[in-house]
């Protein structure tokens, strides 16, 4: 059984294009959460998903941050217009079922803006 | 969520068993305890989840007092690869609030 995908593993943008993240969830799993780490840093919750909805984006920033699940194929988080500030690892994680905090990550995108 | 808080680091040898504990003063009745396990450049990995008095699993046991304001993590006999960060979570189990909170953890450096 495979674990949770992210691809790609690091992506190099330059300022002010745009960076898409894939997440491809464990086999069985419809549940979806996006995190930022920055460096020497704990992970910072973003958005968590389900099958084509959004369940809470209170950790998104309202401005260039957007995030979806669709019912055919990987999460995406797109960052548009991306500025240094936003290089950081941003991992996924799914889970089975909506009620635990056993979530299983994928090995992270590492983003760079130049 | 409840805030947690934790050492920032801590050495070990290999061979020693490792206690890590965890602050929780404002736990609620509902709220469990989980604790994940992060290597660099990797993402952090479930290791055991509780509420109360103690748990084992072939990682790791956790132990909850009665009071529940505190955790301890016991891994035992660390070697090498147990170096990494560990990150102590108290939350509500089945809540809407799924945005899973993590402190800047627990940094453990084994020896040999």
């Amino acid at each position: 059984n495979a674990g949770v995908m992210q691809n790609p593993r690091h992506l190099v943008r330059r300022r002010g294009q745009e960076a898409r993240l894939r997440c491809s969830p464990m086999k069985g799993h419809s549940h979806v959460y996006w995190y930022r780490q920055l460096p020497e840093e704990g992970l910072k919750f973003m958005v968590y998903l389900q099958k084509e909805n959004i369940i809470d984006e209170s950790g998104m920033p309202k401005e260039r941050f957007s995030a979806e699940f669709p019912k055919e194929g990987p999460s995406i988080l797109r960052i548009q217009q991306v500025v240094r500030g936003d290089s950081a690892a941003y991992f996924c994680a799914s889970s089975k079922q909506r009620e635990t905090y056993e979530q299983y990550f994928g090995p992270g995108t590492r983003l760079t803006v130049t | 969520l409840a805030k947690t808080t934790q050492p920032i680091s801590m050495d070990s040898y290999e061979g020693q068993e490792v206690n890590i504990t965890c602050s929780h003063n404002n736990i609620a009745t509902n709220d469990y305890i989980t604790w994940y396990q992060q290597f660099p450049s990797q993402g952090p990995r479930f290791i055991i989840q509780g509420y109360k008095t103690k748990v084992t699993n072939e990682v790791a046991s956790l132990f909850i007092p009665a009071d529940r304001k505190s955790s301890t993590l016991s891994l035992p006999r660390v070697s090498l690869s147990d170096t990494a960060v560990y990150y102590c979570l108290v939350g509500l189990l089945n809540t809407g609030g799924f945005k899973t909170i993590f402190g800047a953890g627990t940094r453990l450096f084994v020896k040999a």
